[in-house]
This record gives structure tokens, C-alpha cells and sequence, in this order.
């Protein structure tokens, strides 16, 4: 059975600060998904990475994937109030069906 | 853009009433997903269906059927409902193989409260 886990589960941090939200799962897979959900809203798609090695960025949010590993990360650079929201890694296992990790639920303070 | 579309955002229901979620896509995708989503368990499949009158179990179906008699409409039944089905529904769609770039999109959610 494929498990999928976040951490951290909660960051609070300042804007303008650096940090990292890990993902890592539990089964062969090089296909991983990164969203984003704001407060009673539904999932926007931000990463989709396919391969060992794929780095993708946009704006202050970079993902990696290190499928040997079985790990990825989604990097925030220089926080700002408007990044905060609750993000999800999404693994696909088999079929497109996506295994999702908790979320971690990111505050950027002023 | 890619459109799915959850025709009922909030609904209370008491327990035993048979309910029904009803999602549309407009991007003629092949698949279909319903997922729950509660608060430090993240999302959860329920079902899908990767073509019209297909379905599949996904981790937690228990309580819940599915109907797919048109490409672009997933509908979620619960027969019976029950306080402990009391969550967000989320239903989603993409096409076939995720292998290319594609990613499933999601619907704004459905609220279900039951009492």
C-alpha cells in the first residue's frame, strides 16, 4: 500500500525567511503532484513532476524530485502573506490514482 | 480552462437520507474521481471511473456507490447516511495517462453535513 508523508504538518514563518516542506512516500513511483488549497476552497495544481532529477519553479516556489530517494520538496524562498495556504504532495502509485499526504498548512507572518 | 463543477456547494442531510453528489466536467476527460477530504488525514479516494458505466473501489468506498452514465457526469451516493460521513467532498477529473504532463483537476468542493 502505497502512504505518502508530509512534515511538517504546520509551519509558521515570517515573511521574507527560506524553508522547505518534505514529501516522502512509500513505494516505487516517478510521478509526484504538488497543490495547493486555500481555506474553503478547492486544489490548484502547481507541480507536476515526472522524472528523477525534475526541478520546477515558479515564482517563490520550487519542487524537486529524487525518485531514488522516493522524496520530494517543495522550497519556499523569501515567504510572502500570500503563500499561505495548506499544500499537498500526490503520489501516483498506478492508474492515475493519486495517494495524497496530509498537507501541511503554511502561515507566513508580516 | 478546465472546468469541474460540484452542483451543490453546502448540504445538511439527516442521518439515514439517501444523498447525492453530482459532478460535471467540460474537458471530455477520461477519468473521474471522488475523494473526501477531513482535516489531518488529507484527501481520500472513494471511487473512480476511467470510462461512462466503469468504476473502481478506491481506499475508502464503504457506505458509498457511484454512477456514470455520461462521460462529463460522476455522480457520489450515499444510501444511507451516517454523522461520520460528515466531511468535504471533493470530485476530480483528468484524462487518461498522467504520464505526459497531465494533472487532475478539481471541482470547488461539497460540503456535507450530516446530522
Amino acid at each position: 500500500e502505497l502512504k505518502v508523508e508530509q512534515n511538517p504538518l504546520f509551519l509558521s514563518m515570517q515573511e521574507g525567511k527560506n524553508y522547505t516542506i518534505y514529501c516522502n512516500y512509500s513505494t516505487t513511483s516517478d510521478r509526484l503532484y504538488w497543490y495547493r488549497q486555500d481555506p474553503g476552497k478547492s486544489l490548484e495544481s502547481l507541480f507536476v513532476l515526472l522524472s528523477n532529477g525534475a526541478v520546477k519553479q515558479e515564482g517563490r516556489l520550487m519542487a524537486s524530485l529524487d525518485t531514488k530517494a522516493r522524496l520530494s520538496t517543495l522550497h519556499i524562498t523569501a515567504a510572502v502573506h500570500d503563500l499561505s495556504a495548506t499544500y499537498f504532495c500526490a503520489v501516483d502509485g498506478s492508474g492515475s490514482r493519486l495517494t495524497f499526504g496530509e498537507g501541511t498548512q503554511l502561515t507566513v507572518n508580516p | 480552462d478546465v472546468k469541474v463543477t460540484q452542483s451543490s456547494r453546502y448540504l445538511v442531510k439527516r442521518t439515514g437520507e439517501k444523498v447525492f453528489l453530482e459532478c460535471v466536467q467540460d474537458m471530455d476527460h477520461e477519468n473521474m474521481f471522488w475523494y473526501r477530504q477531513d482535516p489531518g488525514l488529507g484527501l481520500r479516494l472513494i471511487y473512480f471511473s476511467y470510462d461512462v458505466k466503469m468504476k473502481e473501489k478506491g481506499d475508502i468506498p464503504e457506505g458509498y456507490s457511484v454512477s456514470r452514465e455520461k462521460k462529463e457526469r460522476f455522480s457520489l451516493i450515499l444510501e444511507s447516511a451516517s454523522t461520520n460521513q460528515t466531511s468535504m467532498y471533493l470530485c476530480a477529473s483528468s484524462f487518461w495517462g498522467l504520464g505526459s504532463g497531465n494533472t487532475i483537476y478539481f471541482g470547488e468542493g461539497s460540503w456535507l453535513t450530516v446530522v
